[in-house]
């Protein structure tokens, strides 16, 4: 069964970039009824969607944080990523990759989530 | 400040139907279908509900959900200790051309 799992520094440094990765098992990132996503969650807060990316390297990006966010696509290597630029303590929060399915217009598979601290 | 408008918390008894809400507008509810996830502690969200009122194979037919013009609505009848939870509602809006989530309701099963 498909499986979700994200990696990446679990501290970052202020002003620095936040880079995870997403890799996907068990099943193929290039098929063409997904595309796949980051969503956030700030400790004690709600979810945040960060942005989307399809398997061509299209994507969709929360116009809150677009101008810092790059989510970019390995095919070969069965991967996605995001990287968020600039960060500061508002950053810090759960990290979960999640694939959205076409079909049900939904996020139906998601990561176990990564804790990401911004300090320094 | 959430896009998706929720309760902050609801809760019942055991046995009870229990119902949350979520409150958008025309840009995102009121012309896209809504999705409900479940959120119990410390895990990752789960898909609950897809458009509107769809349940993924797995999810108990205790769990329904609907919609109406700019709102949307999840009942949880037959309440368990289980489904003490975190219950995000999301949907697309074609105005911000994302995802939007409902600020969540902390469900607490008394």
């Amino acid at each position: 069964q498909l499986q979700l799992q994200e990696s990446g520094p679990g501290l970052v440094k202020p002003s620095e970039t936040l880079s995870l990765t997403c890799t996907v098992s068990g099943g193929s990132i290039s098929s063409s009824s997904y595309y796949w996503g980051w969503i956030r969650q700030p400790p004690g807060k709600g979810l945040e969607w960060i942005g989307s990316i399809y398997y061509s390297g299209s994507t969709y990006y929360n116009p809150s944080l677009k101008s810092r966010v790059t989510i970019s696509v390995d095919t070969s290597k069965n991967q996605f990523s995001l990287k968020l630029s600039s960060v500061t303590a508002a950053d810090t929060a759960v990290y979960y990759c999640a694939r959205l399915n076409g079909g049900l217009s939904a996020f139906d598979i998601w990561g176990q989530g990564t804790m990401v601290t911004v300090s320094s | 400040q959430s896009v998706l408008t929720q309760p902050p918390s609801a809760s019942g008894t055991p046995g009870q139907r229990v119902t949350i809400s979520c409150s958008g507008s025309s840009s995102n509810i009121g012309s896209n279908t809504v999705n409900w996830y479940q959120q119990l502690p410390g895990t990752a969200p789960k898909l609950l509900i897809y458009r509107n009122n769809q349940r993924p194979s797995g999810v108990p037919d205790r769990f329904s959900g609907s919609k109406s013009g700019t709102s949307a609505s999840l009942a949880i009848s037959g309440l368990q200790s289980e489904d003490e939870a975190d219950y995000y509602c999301a949907a697309w809006d074609d105005s911000l051309n994302g995802v939007v989530f409902g600020g969540g309701t902390k469900l607490t099963v008394l």
